[in-house]
C-alpha cells in the first residue's frame, strides 16, 4: 500500500510554456498533499499544501500564480508552472497525506519525482 | 523554532562496515513525530520509520536499527553490515502535532556511499 505517482517523470520544455505535474494516490485516499522542490545536493523546500476541495496554502516566497495548485480529488493533485523559465528547472516531488496507513497518522508518502528542464 | 540538522553532509563506509546516520532536532511541541526517509539515485523518496515523541522505545528492523533519545533530542539511524544498495541520500524529518497540517520539517541529508 501507499503508493504515490507523478506524471510526467521527466519533461523538457521551451521558456513561456506551461507544464502540468501530475500526482495521484494509487491505492488510498489523499485529503491532503504536498509539492515540494528540490535542487541538486540540497533538501526538500516545501512549496504549498494542497487539500481536496480547497485553496492550496503556499509558503512564503512560492509565487501562487506562477504554480498552479488544483487537488480536485482525493487521489489527484496537479502542479501547473505557468510560463516556465530556466530558473525554474527542478526536480518536483509531490508526497500524499495518509492518516490511515501503517506508519501513521502523520506519514508522507513520496512520488518518484519530475525532472523539469526549461530551455 | 522546529529544526532539524543532520551535521554529517557525506559519509563513505566499505561494505560490510556498520554506518551512524546523526539526526538532532529542535521542537517546542510536547508531541512530535520523527521520520527517515531513504532518497536513492532514482530520487524516490522511501520512508523507512515513524516515531512518536512518546514512544522512545529504540525500533530494529533488519539490518536497520533506530536510537530515539529525547534527552538529547536525537534520532539516530544505524546500518549494520553495509550493502552498495544502500547508497542514497537519508533525510531525518520533523512533523509536530499540534499544528495539524501534517508539514514536515526536513534536515539537509546525509549522502551515503557504501563501496565495494
Amino acid at each position: 500500500g501507499a503508493v504515490v505517482s507523478q506524471h510526467p517523470s521527466r519533461v523538457i520544455c521551451k521558456s513561456g510554456t506551461s507544464v502540468k505535474i501530475e500526482c495521484r494516490s494509487l491505492d488510498f485516499q489523499a485529503t491532503t498533499m504536498f509539492w515540494y522542490r528540490q535542487f541538486p545536493k540540497k533538501s526538500l523546500m516545501l512549496m504549498a499544501t494542497s487539500n481536496e476541495g480547497s485553496k492550496a496554502t503556499y509558503e512564503q516566497g512560492v509565487e501562487k500564480d506562477k504554480f498552479l495548485i488544483n487537488h480536485a480529488s482525493l487521489t489527484l493533485s496537479t502542479l501547473t508552472v505557468t510560463s516556465a523559465h530556466p530558473e525554474d528547472s527542478s526536480f518536483y516531488i509531490c508526497s500524499a497525506r495518509a492518516p490511515h496507513l501503517a506508519g501513521g497518522g502523520d506519514t508522507q508518502y513520496f512520488g518518484p519525482g519530475t525532472r523539469l528542464t526549461v530551455l | 523554532a522546529q529544526k532539524v540538522t543532520q551535521a554529517q553532509t557525506e559519509i563513505s563506509v566499505v561494505e560490510k562496515e556498520d554506518v551512524t546516520l546523526d539526526c538532532v532536532y529542535e521542537t517546542r511541541d510536547t508531541t512530535y513525530y520523527l521520520f527517515w526517509y531513504k532518497q536513492p539515485p532514482s530520487g524516490e523518496l522511501v520512508f523507512l520509520i515513524r516515531r512518536n515523541s512518546f514512544d522512545e522505545q529504540n525500533e530494529i528492523s533488519g539490518r536497520y536499527s533506530w536510537n530515539f533519545q529525547k534527552s538529547t533530542s536525537s534520532f539516530n539511524f544505524t546500518i549494520t553490515a553495509s550493502q552498495v544498495v544502500d547508497s542514497a541520500v537519508y533525510f531525518c524529518a520533523l512533523s509536530e502535532a499540534w499544528s495539524n497540517t501534517g508539514k514536515l520539517i526536513f534536515g539537509q541529508g546525509t549522502t551515503l556511499q557504501v563501496k565495494p
